[in-house]
């Protein structure tokens, strides 16, 4: 079965600096796909990055980027320019190509961008 | 804007009675699914769809059962609430679409309480 570890319960930083936050995973599966998504206080799931198991290229979306190293079996979020907005609860999820298709999710992470 | 939807958005229950948690979605997608997500877990699987009339298990599938008559709705019914059952439900969808194509679309979740 797959897991997601996210070790980091909280982190701080300062508004206009990077962050990076940390997700591990673990599967035998060759085959898959890895998710951040944000979660403001109002509660909903927002999706900000995919990375899947056979792209060459690590994902970026605006500020978000996906540090994926695939032998550490790490997929770690980098936000660059921290703004007072980005603080959320993250969660880093993985999801298998074939079977049912649904998400692992971590723990999360919940940020606080600070002025 | 995936087009899911969730009622209630909140129910306050009693311990003992059933609740019926509705998702509905406007597009015709095959993949449905409901998580749970509690402090600390993030989000787990309750139960998943992959057809009309098509279910099966997801990790936390004890004292809740599915049913999915028409494609768009998918309905996660709570026979007999407990207090363990109090929760923030999410349905997601799954569109299996080019490009993102593992990506999952959240409705904006129903807080439940079971007093």
């Amino acid at each position: 079965a797959q897991k997601i570890t996210q070790t980091q319960p909280g982190m701080f930083v300062q508004e206009k600096e990077a962050v990076t936050l940390d997700c591990t995973y673990d599967t035998s599966d060759p085959s898959y796909g890895l998710f951040w998504y944000k979660q403001p206080s109002s509660g909903e799931m927002i999706f900000l990055i995919y990375q899947g198991s056979y792209d060459q290229q690590n994902a970026t979306e605006g500020r978000y980027s996906l540090n994926f190293q695939k032998a550490r079996k790490s997929a770690n979020l980098v936000i660059s320019a921290s703004q007072l907005g980005d603080s959320a609860m993250y969660f880093c999820a993985m999801i298998l190509d074939t079977g049912r298709r649904a998400l692992t999710f971590g723990s999360g992470t919940r940020l606080q961008v600070q002025p | 804007d995936a087009g899911i939807t969730q009622s209630p958005r909140h129910k306050v229950t009693e311990t003992g009675t059933p609740v019926t948690l509705r998702c509905h979605q406007t597009e015709n997608h095959r993949y449905m699914y409901w998580y749970r997500q509690d402090p600390g877990h993030g989000l787990r699987l309750i139960h998943y769809s992959y057809g009309v009339k098509d279910t099966d298990k997801g990790e936390v599938s004890d004292g809740y059962s599915v049913s999915r008559s028409k494609t768009e709705d998918f309905l996660l019914t709570l026979e007999s609430a407990t207090s363990s059952q109090t929760s923030v439900y999410f349905c997601a969808i799954s569109p299996l679409t080019s490009g993102r194509r593992n990506e999952q679309f959240f409705g904006p979740g129903t807080r439940l309480t079971v007093l």
